[in-house]
């Protein structure tokens, strides 16, 4: 079993969907959690990180749920340019980030 | 501002010749990382340094070797190339503990034929 496993989709929506990712992770001793972005053929870059209480950043919440080691990614009203794959990173200690293979994200207009 | 660079940007090399790949920083940055990705397996990693002279195993470290005698520089080098290295490889940097943000390098395509 993966240390942290997702969904690789591909997901099509249109313009102005809302779209959830789900994430689930298997070390209950894990730290840190966060999503990261990835463009075709390009480095990942940090989305957000993701707390306890639930987090929002403009059209993005990410929330969390340590008791069913799970994570969510919630984007609104979808946007061409949120087309991208969608890592889902889990910190274990001493800068140990394991990630997800990632979920594929296609909005179409 | 340069940021974190990696080269080369991609590489052909063949089975059994040692590969070299060059990853700088212009943060000083304690912490840097090497991952590989391949398709179905996300991110691994495969060396990290907390600092110069100080270099630890990740996940998938076996066939490769790293060094960090400057606190900018940390090349990775693959010993023995196989088939099995083909991948692209990204250098990540970061300040402190996980909590920050690691900053990737642009990644590096290697395919060993």
């Amino acid at each position: 079993r993966k240390e942290v496993e997702q969904d690789p989709g591909p997901f099509n929506v249109p313009e102005g969907a809302t779209v959830a990712f789900n994430c689930t992770y298997s070390n209950s001793a894990s730290q840190s959690f966060f999503w990261y972005r990835q463009d075709c053929r390009k480095e990942p870059k940090l989305l957000m990180s993701v707390y306890s209480s639930g987090n929002e950043d403009g059209r993005f919440t990410a929330q969390l749920n340590r008791a069913s080691q799970y994570i969510s990614l919630l984007i609104r009203d979808s946007k061409l340019s949120d087309s991208a794959t969608y890592l889902c990173v889990v910190l274990y200690n001493n800068n140990d980030m394991r990630f997800g293979a990632g979920t594929r994200l296609t909005v179409k207009p | 501002d340069a940021g974190i660079t990696q080269s080369p940007r991609y590489k052909i090399t063949e089975t059994g010749r040692q590969v070299t790949l060059m990853c700088h920083q212009t943060w000083s940055h304690s912490y840097m990382f090497w991952y590989r990705q391949d398709l179905g397996h996300g991110l691994r990693l495969i060396y990290y340094s907390a600092a110069a002279d100080i270099t630890d195993k990740g996940e998938v470290p076996d066939g490769y070797v790293v060094s960090r005698s400057k606190t900018e520089n940390f090349p990775l080098t693959l010993e023995s190339a196989t088939r099995s290295q083909t991948s692209v490889y990204f250098c990540a940097s970061i300040q402190g503990t996980g909590t920050d943000t690691q900053y990737f390098g642009p990644g590096t395509r290697l395919t060993v034929l």
